[in-house]
Formats: structure tokens, sequence, C-alpha cells
């Protein structure tokens, strides 16, 4: 069983298009992420959603836009697709409270704009 | 100033041996956590250990230990008996704050080669 699931796992789009990818989780949890890894592989926090409310949106441009539907799914819609967006995806989730609360991530989406 | 930092772009081990990846961080929130991940070639990301600021002791889990510094704000991922299938980027990462519920700051990684 998957535990976060993203669709597609690769997608080669032109410049201007618009583009969406899902998320999934079934591990229960009540945040999800979403990260972008640049070429260089570093990985960087785009945005995130508790209980399907918005809590981080790190200076990230207006053409991203992140849904929430439930708790189990967090969207991520790009309008207007540049080269500089090619990256690689990845979304995560955990549970609030404490202790160790690790993020599980799911297996990554490989966006190329040409 | 970089909240995560990873001075070793790659590195080499030999297989058997053990290996030490160092992670600096800076933060002034007392409560932190710190987090090392494993990502393989194949793309995705498996967490590996975690090391709370409060935490006493140092972190295990198997072959994988956590050299934690807390006054020298470091947390060194200490991998022993280094296997072929350890070959990887391995990234340290942080989460500030006494929820869980934020973002891991991560550091730029660590290739790790294991050779024969």
């Amino acid at each position: 069983d998957t535990a976060v699931s993203q669709t597609p796992k690769y997608l080669v789009t032109q410049m201007g298009n618009d583009k969406s990818i899902k998320c999934e989780q079934n591990l229960g949890h009540d945040t999800m992420y979403w990260y972008k890894q640049d070429s260089k592989k570093f990985l960087k926090i785009m945005f995130s959603y508790n209980n399907k409310e918005l809590i981080i949106n790190e200076t990230v441009p207006n053409r991203f836009s992140p849904k929430s539907p439930d708790k189990a799914h967090l969207n991520l819609h790009i309008n207007s697709l540049e080269l500089g967006d090619s990256a690689v995806y990845f979304c995560a989730s955990s549970q609030e409270g404490t202790g160790v609360n690790e993020q599980f991530f799911g297996p990554g989406t490989r966006l190329t704009v040409l | 100033a970089q909240k995560i930092t990873q001075t070793q772009p790659g590195m080499f081990v030999q297989e058997k041996e053990a290996v030490t990846l160092d992670c600096t961080y800076d933060t002034s929130d007392p409560s932190y956590g710190l987090f090392w991940y494993k990502q393989p070639s194949s793309g995705e990301m498996i967490f590996l250990i975690y090391q709370g600021s409060y935490d006493q002791q140092n972190a295990t889990e198997g072959r994988y230990s956590l050299n934690f510094q807390k006054a020298r704000k470091s947390a060194n991922l200490v991998i022993s008996a280094s296997q072929l299938g350890d070959s990887a980027m391995y990234f340290c990462a942080m989460r500030e704050g006494p929820g869980t519920a934020s973002k891991l700051t991560f550091g730029t990684g660590t290739r790790l080669q294991v050779t024969l």
C-alpha cells in the first residue's frame, strides 16, 4: 500500500501551458506539504496545509496554486509554466503533535518544461 | 546565514567501513528537531533518523546513529558497516518550533559512494 502517492510521475510540457500534480496520502495525517527539488538537488518548501488550511506559503510565484479538497489530498496547479519551473516536486505528509512525526514523502513528480 | 550546512558535497567509503556525514545547523529556537533523509538514485526520500533538541541521548536506528553535539550545533550522521546499497544522497534537515506541522529546512546534501 502506497503511503503518499503522486500523479503523474513524469510531466513534460511546453512553456505557457497550465498543469496539475495530484497528491494523496492514506496515512491519516492532518498536514501535507509541497517541496521543490531543483537541478542541484536542493529541496525547498513551497506550501503546507494543515486540516485543509494553508499554513505555509514560501515566496512562491502566484502562478502556483495549491488546493486541498480534504485532509488526504493536496494538489498543485501551475499556470503559465516557465523553463525555471522544471524540477522534481515532492508531496509529503505528517501528523501534527509532539514527538518525531517525520514527514513521509511521495515518489516525486519530475516536471520538464520545454 | 544558512540554517543547515552540509560541507561535504561528496564522500567515498569502502564497504564494511563506517562513515560520518557532517551537518551543522543554526537556530535560536530552543525547540527543534533534526532529521536525516536518504535519497537513492531512484529518487524517493527515505526517513532515516531523528534527534529532538531536548533528547538527552544520541539517536540510533540500526546501522545509523546521530552524533548530536548541541553546544556545537552539529548533528552528524554515522553509518556503520557501510553497504553498497547505502550509496545515495543524504540530506540533513531541521524543523523549528514545538509543533510538528512545520516545514523542514534542508541542507544541500552529501552524495555518498560506497566502494568495494
